[in-house]
């Protein structure tokens, strides 16, 4: 699987994107990238995953770079109750490692008033 | 409704007791999982059911036995409880066997004393 390097934590004001990036240059051309969040004391939750093209969901938006190595999660209103760590995850879809997700440390984002 | 849940949601027992945490899940998914976080934050799968079929099975001590009576459910049952077994334990779900976009129960907080 490929790694993922994040930072450990970003803040952001609150009201304005919030811009999560994620270095993963050892991507396979099969492999998706996920985002997950857990907010304190929660579950993790799933976000959003993209293979190539830039996708947007309800929650957020994910841009991949053309080369894959990298991408970048968008909040892009972000509230105080984003404040959670985000979890950049590679793993390709399919095969035979059966849903078996690997978090890392994930960044720690603040979102302050 | 609650789309995966467990109980109990703190468990406070001693060294050497046996206990079981139980979860269920009402999406209609038909893969169910065990994740454990330690104190250091850090996620790892357990266990991964199928259809009541046992497909992940990650390096954990015998003590800890997964039971699945249904695809809707999955318990974890952990013998003689040892104080490094202190942790917060979830239980997720997915549609498929090999799907990356699980969803997370609240957890169970385990304390061993």
């Amino acid at each position: 699987d490929a790694k993922t390097t994040q930072p450990p934590s970003m803040d952001c004001a609150e009201g304005r994107a919030a811009n999560l990036p994620c270095n993963h240059s050892t991507i396979s051309g099969n492999e998706y990238v996920y985002w997950y969040r857990q907010i304190h004391s929660q579950g993790p939750q799933y976000i959003i995953h993209g293979l190539k093209n830039n996708e947007t969901n309800e929650m957020a938006s994910l841009i991949i770079t053309e080369d894959r190595k990298s991408s970048t999660l968008i909040l892009p209103h972000a509230t105080l109750r984003d404040t959670a760590v985000y979890y950049c995850i590679v793993r390709a879809a399919g095969g035979t490692s059966y849903g078996k997700l690997t978090f890392g440390q994930g960044t720690i984002l603040t979102v302050h008033p | 409704d609650t789309a995966v849940s467990q109980t109990p949601k703190y468990l406070v027992t001693q060294m050497g007791n046996d206990k079981s945490i139980k979860c269920e899940q009402n999406l209609g998914h038909d893969t169910m999982y065990w994740y454990k976080q330690d104190s250091k934050k850090f996620l790892k799968i357990m266990f991964s059911y199928n259809n009541k079929e046992l497909i992940i099975n990650e390096t954990v001590p015998n003590r800890f036995s997964p039971k699945s009576p249904d695809k809707a459910h999955l318990n974890l049952h952990i013998n003689s409880l040892e104080l490094g077994d202190s942790a917060v334990y979830f239980c997720a779900s997915s549609q498929v066997r090999n799907s990356y976009e699980q969803y997370f129960g609240p957890g169970t907080r385990l304390t061993v004393t």
